[in-house]
């Protein structure tokens, strides 16, 4: 069975400041491995995404991640928050091969940026 | 309309009412999915349809019933709901998985469902 831990769930840090949201996943196959953020009032916007290709991942907003097979982490880092960017985080998990459509969702971080 | 649309945006109801959540895809996906958002609870799947079939079910209550009549509509129909069903319902859509791609799944803002 797949699934996903989300360290910490709450995060603050200070306007400038390098942004580490972490993700440890467990899986059996080879997993494909998605950071969404919703914003208050929203439903859930897509990050960015790993697909068994290059293992570091560029997404949207200056966001990226690292695909990690030995630490079966896939961390989502920002080099200098911004107020915009305080949301929630969910990393998720899906299979790869064998895909049945079902997405496992962590349990979310609260991301705070202070001025 | 572009993305996952889904109305209303907030429902209260009484726990003898009936409603309906709507979502709507304009993305061309095959595959839509309910989601329920609880306060200081991981998002929990609920229904997945693919190709208009149920594919999971997640043991969800029968006070909850979905309906999906093409590929760009999902319904979720709501009777005798309790207070503990209050939360936020997202849809989301993707690309079927048949192919073996992997499903990116594309969401809706949600209805914020309260229950008296």
């Amino acid at each position: 069975a797949q699934s996903v831990t989300q360290l910490g769930s709450h995060v603050s840090v200070s306007e400038g400041a390098l942004v580490l949201l972490r993700c440890n996943y467990s899986s059996s196959v080879p997993p494909y491995l998605f950071w969404y953020v919703q914003y208050p009032n929203q439903g859930l916007q897509l990050l960015l995404k790993y697909t068994s290709a290059a293992t570091l991942v560029k997404g949207i907003n200056g966001f990226e991640a690292e695909f990690k097979k030995s630490e079966t982490s896939f961390h989502l880092t920002k080099p200098s928050a911004h107020m915009s960017d305080a949301a929630e985080y969910f990393c998720a998990v899906s299979r790869g091969s064998g895909n049945t459509g079902k997405l496992i969702f962590g349990q979310g971080t609260t991301l705070q940026v202070k001025p | 309309e572009t993305g996952v649309t889904q109305t209303p945006r907030h429902l209260v109801m009484g726990m003898t009412n009936k409603k309906s959540l709507k979502c709507e895809q304009h993305l061309g996906h095959n595959a839509m999915y309910w989601y329920k958002q609880s306060a200081k609870k991981p998002l929990e799947l609920m229904f997945v349809y693919n190709f208009k079939e149920q594919t999971e079910n997640n043991s969800v209550p029968s006070r909850f019933s979905p309906e999906c009549p093409n590929s760009s509509h999902l319904f979720l129909h709501l009777h005798t709901l309790q207070p503990e069903d209050s939360a936020l319902y997202l849809c989301a859509s993707s690309q079927d998985w048949v192919a073996g791609g992997f499903n990116e799944q594309f969401f809706g803002p949600g209805t914020r469902l309260t229950v008296l």
